[in-house]
């Protein structure tokens, strides 16, 4: 079946660039996802990424794909504390079919 | 626009005790509507998914259920619930279309005890 796979844990200084890195295995993924989820709170969408796409910027985030590797990277220009929570990479391979999420990496901002 | 809403947002109930976890949702009609637990830890486990009234698909064995009885209205159950029921449960909902956007709920703390 399908899995998405993410590290736990991300530690970085307020200031620098954070990149949180994400594979999957399923070939036929058509759509990435990023997603933020704070402290008690659901699960925020980010940004998404279409598979014929190398790479999407949306202010201080940038998703990078290597559709050939099955790798997502989501980069945090500049990262705040207000940026700590758990970010979860997913995919779908479109269609009424349901979407796997990976199982968050937790972003610790240190001021 | 849309907005999903669930309740309650925190639940505290005794092991053997009933359950029922309710989501809305509005401005949009027939929607995917999903039922995730995140165990504490843990990422997100897809439990229940319906694409339509009366439509329900369980991704997991358990003792929950769940049940949609109007189009927009999605609810969680358990006749009996264990201790490792305890976790934050989110609804979700998505159109089905380009992109399989999936937009969550605030979600509901439950802790059996």
């Amino acid at each position: 079946g399908e899995d998405v796979e993410q590290s736990l844990f991300l530690s970085v200084r307020e200031g620098d660039s954070s990149v949180i890195n994400c594979t999957y295995t399923d070939s036929s993924s058509t759509y990435l996802y990023w997603y933020k989820q704070e402290p008690g709170a659901g699960l925020q969408l980010l940004t998404y990424i279409f598979s014929n796409m190398d790479m999407k910027q949306d202010q201080r985030l940038t998703v990078l794909l290597n559709k050939k590797d099955k790798h997502l990277s989501l980069r945090i220009a500049d990262t705040q504390t207000g940026d700590s929570a758990i970010y979860f990479c997913a995919e779908s391979p479109g269609g009424y079919q349901k979407v796997t999420f990976g199982i968050g990496t937790k972003l610790q901002v240190i001021p | 626009s849309q907005t999903i809403h669930q309740w309650p947002a925190t639940l505290v109930q005794p092991v053997g005790s009933p359950l029922s976890l309710e989501c809305t949702v509005e401005g949009t009609s027939n929607p995917n509507l999903y039922w995730y637990r995140q165990a504490a830890g843990r990422g997100l486990q897809l439990l229940f998914y319906s694409v339509g009234i009366g439509q329900i698909s369980s991704e997991v064995p358990q003792n929950l259920s769940a049940s949609r009885p109007q189009d927009r209205q999605f609810i969680l159950s358990s006749k009996k619930l264990l201790l490792s029921d305890s976790g934050f449960y989110l609804c979700a909902w998505e159109t089905g279309g380009p992109g399989n956007t999936i937009y969550f709920g605030e979600g509901s703390w439950l802790t059996v005890v």
